[in-house]
């Protein structure tokens, strides 16, 4: 079956420090991968997606690259702040092969200390 | 305009007892999900409607559980002779109709069952 592995947390940074949480995958087929976070007291939101092998999805100043190959898709960032505290989600969608259900990673708390 | 939206945020009942989690989409997504998510873990998939019939219930842990969509908008899970295991937070996500297209979560109902 589909399956996420994210590392363990937490995470401590220090503010303008790089960020980098590791995710790999087994899946059948070609799934789509996403990153969500869900920041204290908020709910789950979509950080950043990719489609396809090679695809980099990007958002505010978070990057992810879809490696078929190593099956992976770490995210990174170059400087962290504060506000990025939260914890962070990989996922899958084996969209191709009809299941649609996302299948999460266990989550990777981040905390970015001032 | 109007997210995922879900009554009750908080949920408190007695095991054995009935209960009703409600979830409304967002206006025009076809597409609903249920997920059911324990203290520090990610979100586990329950049930997938495509309209109003549920397209994928592989996820739901046994007859305990259900789920109606009659109108193909709102979206009601019921949990029979509920259990202490069944305390988590219950979430609801909807998206458009391709299997690629994002799926958008609600702020979730914490059941919690004595």
């Amino acid at each position: 079956g589909n399956s996420v592995t994210q590392m363990e947390g937490p995470v401590t940074l220090s503010e303008e420090a790089f960020l980098t949480i590791n995710c790999t995958y087994t899946a059948t087929g070609y799934p789509s991968l996403f990153w969500y976070v869900q920041y204290p007291g908020e709910g789950l939101q979509l950080l950043l997606k990719a489609t396809k092998a090679d695809d980099k999805g990007s958002n505010k100043g978070f990057e992810a690259t879809y490696r078929k190959e190593t099956t992976s898709f770490h995210l990174e960032k170059g400087s962290v702040q504060v506000s990025d505290s939260a914890v962070y989600f990989c996922a899958l969608s084996a969209g191709d092969t009809g299941r649609r259900a996302l299948t999460f990673g266990s989550g990777t708390r981040l905390q970015v200390q001032p | 305009g109007a997210g995922v939206s879900q009554t009750p945020s908080n949920k408190v009942t007695e095991k054995g007892k009935y209960v009703e989690l409600r979830c409304d989409p967002i206006s025009g997504h076809t597409a609903l999900y249920w997920y059911r998510q324990s203290l520090g873990q990610g979100p586990e998939f329950l049930i997938y409607f495509q309209g109003t019939g549920a397209a994928d219930d592989s996820g739901l842990p046994n007859d305990r559980f259900f789920a109606v969509r009659p109108e193909g908008s709102v979206s009601t899970l019921k949990i029979q002779r509920t259990e202490r295991g069944d305390s988590a937070v219950y979430l609801c996500a909807s998206s458009l109709q391709l299997p690629t297209d994002t799926q958008y979560f609600g702020p979730g109902t914490r059941l919690t069952v004595l």
